[in-house]
């Protein structure tokens, strides 16, 4: 166990609708970082957070936003889905958002866009 | 562009053999350099982190290598067993104008090791 939680585990939902995924990153941990990972394709970055401000951006489509809260969990918000956005979504946390800091990656969550 | 490419794409061994899974990069400027392990459908683990100046760094079974003057790693695993049996992924951490660092990785070599 990471201690990085993700909510929902799986979500089922249709095209065109919006979700919300949730991440609470292990205790201490300022940074967050939001990973896509496709069917049999790698990790894609979207987006890292640093104490509640955007610290990096990745290949994150105009539809999906995400923010950290001043509590240090994040959302991401998918909106506008299509088919394509099936994916494992992973958050991941570390301490600081150092070049060299340990990124504890959580359980991830499951969607599944029909 | 970025790119991080690992090699084989997957790969099967008897168990108690060693292997050796290879990635070469292209990102820049170069920062440091993960493995990170993933068992099937939950979050990666992080084995090694390599910074510019070290060229090995060892967890258990794992050793991993880096010539950052060719852009090459690899991991070799000693002595594997069934519990081996995942992806891994390379991972190039690339720093930003700014601060903050961007992580490209390697779709993974997928590892089986059977009895």
């Amino acid at each position: 166990d990471s201690g990085v939680t993700q909510t929902p585990k799986h979500l089922i939902t249709a095209t065109g609708q919006r979700v919300t995924l949730r991440c609470s990153p292990r205790s201490g941990d300022l940074s967050v970082y939001w990973y896509q990972q496709s069917l049999d394709q790698g990790l894609q970055f979207l987006i890292q957070y640093y104490n509640g401000e955007e610290r990096a951006k990745g290949n994150i489509l105009e539809r999906f936003s995400a923010q950290q809260f001043p509590d240090l969990h994040s959302e991401l918000n998918l909106s506008s889905l299509e088919l394509g956005d099936s994916a494992l979504y992973f958050c991941a946390s570390s301490v600081e958002a150092g070049v060299s800091e340990t990124q504890y990656f959580g359980p991830g969550t499951r969607l599944l866009v029909l | 562009k970025n790119q991080v490419e690992q090699s084989p794409q997957s790969l099967i061994i008897l168990e108690g053999k060693n292997c050796t899974l290879q990635c070469n990069y292209t990102v820049s400027p170069f920062s440091n350099l993960r493995w990170y392990k993933q068992d099937t459908g939950r979050g990666p683990v992080s084995l090694t982190i390599m910074t510019f100046s070290e060229n090995t760094k060892s967890n258990g079974r794992y050793t991993a290598t880096l010539d950052a003057d060719t852009k090459q790693s690899s991991l070799h695993i000693t002595a594997s067993q069934l519990s081996d049996s995942a992806s891994y992924i390379c991972v190039v951490s690339a720093r930003l104008t700014g601060g903050g660092n961007k992580l490209t990785f390697g779709t993974g070599t997928q590892l089986k090791v059977e009895l």
